[in-house]
């Protein structure tokens, strides 16, 4: 059975980096049927997609975030981690991570979420 | 890239029958039959519901069901229950090759 564990620091300053590493069990990074996204809450407010990554190493970013945001993925881990730079109080949110299957693009399995607050 | 266009909240009573809907445009829902919903309940992560328009996972009841036409995805719900108040969130797949979602959709169950 497929399982997500979001991990990394809940508090980040104004202006420093965000980074998030997703472990993966049960399953493998290596897969080809799948991308491996994240996805973003902020409290009281809608999903918002980040960016996927292939095995290969293609990624796609959200425009909106595109110059702030790297994924990477590490095989050797089963992982996949996002650093978002240049953080402010509107990047504060519950991050998840996902599997995003690659033949509807559905997300069919999700990690628990891990809260992260932007504060000085 | 805007985000797809939901209805704020919905509510119907138990055993009733409910809709929602999700608009795009013919460069996301319009253009693909890559139009997933998911349903999230208080502190918990979102849950695949329905995927490629219409199809249902292993698992998900025969009550959830999905639809297109034009630029506009829907989820129905029939004869709702208790359990189904939650908020609902359709995404899809773009021209771009980005995702986006809705803003999400919270179910009463009255």
């Amino acid at each position: 059975q497929l399982q997500l564990q979001e991990s990394g620091p809940g508090l980040v300053k104004p202006s420093e980096t965000l980074s998030l590493t997703c472990t993966v069990s049960g399953g493998s990074v290596s897969s080809g049927s799948y991308y491996w996204s994240w996805i973003r809450q902020p409290p009281g407010k809608g999903l918002e997609w980040i960016t996927y990554i292939y095995y290969s190493g293609t990624t796609i970013y959200n425009p909106s975030l595109k110059s702030r945001v790297t994924i990477s993925l590490d095989t050797s881990k089963n992982q996949f981690s996002l650093n978002l730079n240049s953080v402010t109080a509107a990047d504060t949110a519950v991050y998840y991570c996902g599997r995003l299957t690659n033949s509807g693009f559905n997300f069919d399995s999700w990690g628990q979420g891990t809260l992260v607050t932007v504060s000085s | 890239q805007s985000a797809l266009t939901q209805p704020a909240s919905v509510s119907g009573s138990p055993g009733q029958s409910i809709t929602i809907s999700c608009t795009g445009t013919s460069s996301d829902v319009g253009g693909y039959n890559f139009v997933s919903w998911y349903q999230q309940h208080p502190g918990k992560a979102p849950k695949l519901m329905i995927y490629e328009v219409s199809n249902r996972p292993s698992g998900v009841s025969n009550r959830f069901s999905g639809s297109k036409s034009g630029n506009t995805a829907s989820l129905t719900i029939s004869g709702l229950q208790a359990e189904d108040e939650a908020d609902y969130y359709c995404s899809s797949y773009t021209t771009s090759s980005t995702l986006v979602f809705g803003g999400g959709t919270k179910l009463t169950v009255l």
